[in-house]
């Protein structure tokens, strides 16, 4: 199985919107509705910021969107904040596994 | 509040197996909503999913690591445990474990679909040297 496609790294000036995408297949991302994103900063762990395509858990920032297009996921973060700056993964279940994108990293300019 | 805790050797040497644990605090790993996953990240990397397990012992694996990989569970201690056979330095990462969400029971195949990694643990650099 191949790792979902993200961008390697996206940026934005405070108070901007950028989006990442994720790219994968019918197996994996287009085939279910269960695609997920995480932030994670320096040395700490992943969290969960989008789950389902587009669902954000409790305590997750508004700024904070994702949709999903046939194959192809997408994270939006409106608003930037500093604090945003961070490595953003993709995960997708693909129906006999779980998989992960590259990662993208984004710095808020 | 759901923690989970990584436990286990810092240092494997090439060859042997490597072997973690989590511990579970704060929620029953019994649950029937959930699985328990681990996930790793070898340094500057990614993330790579190795595997999940239901308190059951219903098991899905990677398969570019399920000839080495054995996920256990004990819900009397309310851990989940993790071995990796044969490593060599590409095994060096720091190893997370994460509560993996059990969504759509999936008839025909007889397992739940994954969700997302709700709750993860702080992780364990674990590196592979002699």
């Amino acid at each position: 199985q191949s790792a979902l496609t993200q961008p390697a790294s996206v940026s934005g000036s405070p108070g901007q919107s950028i989006t990442i995408s994720c790219t994968g297949t019918s197996s994996d991302v287009g085939s279910y509705n269960l695609v997920s994103w995480y932030q994670q900063h320096p040395g700490k762990a992943p969290k969960l910021m989008i789950y389902e395509g587009s669902k954000r858990p409790s305590g997750v920032s508004n700024r904070f969107s994702g949709s999903k297009s046939g194959n192809t996921a997408s994270l939006t973060i409106s608003g930037l904040q500093a604090e945003d700056e961070a490595d953003y993964y993709c995960c997708s279940y693909a129906g006999s596994y779980v998989v992960f994108g590259g990662g993208t990293k984004l710095t808020v300019l | 509040q759901l923690q989970l805790q990584e436990s286990g050797p810092g240092l494997v040497k090439p060859s042997e197996t490597l072997s973690l644990t989590c511990t579970v605090s704060g929620g029953s790993i019994s649950s029937s909503s959930y699985y328990w996953g681990w996930i790793r990240q070898p340094p500057g990397k990614g993330l790579e999913w190795i595997g999940s397990i239901y308190y059951s012992g219903s098991t899905y694996y990677n398969p570019s690591l399920k000839s080495r990989v054995t996920i256990s569970v004990d819900t009397s201690k309310n851990q989940f445990s993790l071995k990796l056979s044969s490593v060599t330095a590409a095994d060096t990462a720091v190893y997370y474990c994460a509560r993996h969400v059990a969504t759509y029971y999936d008839i025909l195949t007889g397992y739940y679909r994954l969700g997302p990694l709700d709750y993860w643990g702080q992780g364990t650099l674990v590196t592979v040297s002699s």
